[in-house]
């Protein structure tokens, strides 16, 4: 079945250091989510993206939708303690069968630098 | 902002035990999804259902599950005969249509733990 390879796994982070994080693909996804789930809460939608090449914002992150559709890299700037969680990607494919259920990766989990 | 609400949030059943998660989905949501994460691991898909019946399920989800919607509001996910394996958070999603993907709303989760 379908795969996202996220990397990395997890990374501390120092508060005002930049962030990035990215997730691959074998098959093509015609729409690419990030989430951020926090301890024993479900996934918030940070991003969505629907076009190939699409560089998408909201506030400090930064999300692109790869050329190949087979990829896609979240970047957080000037991050600060509450960026801290687990952070998903996720595809979505309407057109190969599927109704639009997400396929997820394994996440990245962010950390305060002791 | 709407929400998808999820009740209970924590549930411990013994062992063959049946469960019932409830889930009351966006109001003018149209799709509904079951999806679990074993304690550590990513979110795994289950179960989607559109117009009344499932439209698409997973390996996971075996004859041991179900889904209804019993009405206009509620939507629930149901495990006949509980095993360990199924300890887990169980979120339900709902999205307006098929093509938007910021509609795509999860709930908070049900923490189901088999003893």
């Amino acid at each position: 079945g379908q795969q996202l390879n996220q990397s990395p796994q997890s990374m501390f982070i120092q508060e005002g250091e930049d962030v990035s994080m990215n997730c691959t693909s074998s098959s093509i996804f015609n729409t690419w989510l990030w989430y951020k789930q926090d301890p024993g809460e479900g996934p918030v939608l940070l991003i969505a993206l629907y076009k190939a090449g699409e560089l998408t914002s909201n506030g400090r992150l930064t999300a692109q939708f790869g050329i190949t559709r087979k990829d896609s890299f979240l970047n957080i700037s000037a991050s600060i303690p509450s960026d801290v969680g687990i952070y998903f990607c996720a595809g979505r494919d309407f057109y190969g069968g599927s109704q639009g259920n997400l396929i997820f990766g394994k996440g990245t989990k962010l950390s305060v630098k002791p | 902002e709407p929400e998808v609400t999820q009740t209970p949030s924590h549930q411990v059943t013994q062992m063959g035990q049946e469960v019932i998660l409830r889930c009351v989905p966006i109001s003018n949501h149209l799709y509904f999804y079951w999806y679990r994460q074993i304690l550590g691991q990513k979110v795994e898909f289950l179960v989607s259902f559109y117009n009344n019946e499932i439209s698409e399920k997973s390996e996971i989800f075996d004859d041991q599950f179900s889904v209804e919607r019993p009405d206009g509001s509620n939507f629930t996910l149901k495990i006949r005969s509980t095993k360990l394996e199924d300890s887990a958070m169980y979120f339900c999603a709902s999205s307006e249509a098929e093509e938007i993907g910021d509609g795509y709303t999860f709930g908070s989760g049900t923490r189901l733990t088999v003893v």
